[in-house]
């Protein structure tokens, strides 16, 4: 399977526990881009790379919550001292520079946080 | 601020029948309108897509209409098939970068 992959699927923690999840984006794709999904909800975004430049992060990404992507290749998003509202689904979504537009998404992490 | 607007909420149709999707943006700077389909425990995956500057795209059974002055964009889907039930999620993006993305339609097509 080719397409993009996300670590853990699922992931119980306690409130206050921090969590890291992990997304491998389509090999030859230099974006990568990261959403969190709640119940009901489309994705909002959060933040992307270019290669391994962060360039944009938004208003939602909390200071507690942190992403790389050390050889723009795969990147890990973390959250520290998770609270109750962090419970959502993180989808990873990559693509090509000179195709943009058209973002490959990742099944998602499912975080609850008790 | 809620950047698209999309309804219904959830909508079921018969088999065969026409399941029809509404959106609406105020931006005027959005440049590309995807359409994606999401499945339950997976991630969205990209339907149908359109530019401002055409009125209509039919790829299949899908298709769909874009109306620049409303600043509404529908997906239809012809001959509905109980394969069709998911959640469908209309998209605005900026830049061709920066995605909006409704709030969702869970589709139920009934045999």
């Amino acid at each position: 399977d080719t397409g993009v992959s996300q670590d853990p699927r699922h992931k119980i923690t306690k409130r206050g526990q921090n969590v890291t999840f992990r997304c491998d984006p389509i090999s030859e794709h230099n974006r990568l881009y990261w959403y969190r999904q709640t119940l009901g909800q489309g994705p909002e975004f959060l933040t992307y790379f270019q290669n391994e430049a962060q360039l944009e992060k938004s208003r939602l990404l909390s200071d507690r919550f942190s992403a790389e992507r050390p050889k723009g290749s795969f990147s890990t998003l973390e959250i520290q001292r998770t609270e109750q509202g962090d419970s959502a689904m993180y989808l990873c979504a990559s693509s090509f520079e000179t195709v943009q537009e058209t973002q490959y998404f990742g099944p998602g992490t499912r975080l609850l946080v008790l | 601020q809620q950047q698209v607007k999309q309804s219904p909420q959830s909508l079921i149709v018969q088999k065969g029948g026409i399941s029809i999707i509404n959106c609406a943006y105020e931006n005027t700077a959005f440049d590309y309108f995807p359409w994606y389909q999401q499945f339950p425990g997976k991630g969205p995956a990209l339907l149908i897509a359109i530019r401002p500057d055409v009125s209509e795209k039919k790829e299949g059974r899908f298709t769909i209409s874009f109306n620049k002055s409303a600043k509404q964009f529908s997906l239809h889907i012809m001959d509905s098939q109980p394969g069709d039930s998911a959640t469908y999620f209309c998209a605005a993006v900026y830049n061709f970068n920066k995605f909006y993305f409704g709030s969702g339609t869970k589709l139920n097509v009934k045999p």
